[in-house]
């Protein structure tokens, strides 16, 4: 198994530039996770998916971030426009729902590093 | 609203010694606890979690971390770490029913010394 890929890893742009970040999900996973990791702030949820509709997207911080889910093996995370305040790693990460709660372990991606100048 | 304390940002151990890093957390149930570690430039992985039944969880590389309710804390332990265990460790919580959220303590960073 390949794990959750991320594309790109390294991602530098310019202010209000638009930006979008890729994601594919382990096969066969029904939840898709978008995280968010400052120094200041930590790790946070973004947006979560599961079956491909979006269950929970309290984290998404304005309007400027939009998610999607098109199908069960891919998701975007797009910034428009891009602010230096969003400079950050994105994860992606994705489970299955053998379970209950949160009982299954969330797989993460190795992440995006997004620098906006 | 669930949420996690993890009191030490940084901590310094000499290879071979032994290690625990501290994890408080708040919820209103029985939480299901997972401790995750990151590694300069890469994902998050998970090393152990505790769902319920015995409250000592071994997870992978040597890791153990024990729940204690009445203190509300997950600590993660290991008796002698190795060099290669320098890396961030998260510890997170989540909840039992109809909510597939985790959150995340603010990480401590683990440095190990020869």
């Amino acid at each position: 198994d390949a794990g959750v890929i991320q594309s790109p890893r390294h991602e530098v742009t310019e202010m209000g530039q638009e930006v979008t970040l890729r994601c594919k999900p382990i096969s066969g996973h029904d939840y898709l996770f978008w995280y968010r990791q400052t120094m200041m702030r930590g790790l946070e949820l973004l947006i979560y998916f599961n079956n491909n509709v979006p269950i929970d997207d309290s984290g998404m911080p304005e309007d400027r971030f939009s998610a999607k889910m098109p199908n069960a093996s891919f998701s975007t995370l797009k910034i428009q426009p891009s602010e230096p305040r969003d400079s950050a790693v994105y994860f992606c990460a994705s489970k299955a729902a053998t379970g209950t709660g949160s009982t299954d372990t969330q797989y993460f991606g190795p992440g995006t590093r997004l620098t906006v100048l | 609203a669930q949420s996690v304390t993890q009191p030490d940002i940084h901590i310094t151990v000499s290879e071979g010694a032994s290690l625990e890093l501290r994890c408080n957390y708040s919820y209103g149930a029985t939480p299901y606890l997972f401790w995750y570690v990151q590694s300069p430039g890469q994902g998050l992985q998970l090393l152990l979690k505790y769902f319920s039944g015995d409250t000592l969880v071994q997870g992978i590389k040597g890791f153990e971390a024990e729940f204690k309710r009445s203190q509300s804390s997950f600590n993660l332990r290991k008796p002698s770490v190795h060099w290669s265990d320098a890396a961030e460790y998260f510890c997170a919580v989540g909840a039992v029913f109809g909510n597939e959220k985790l959150t995340f303590g603010t990480g401590t960073r683990l440095t190990i010394i020869p």
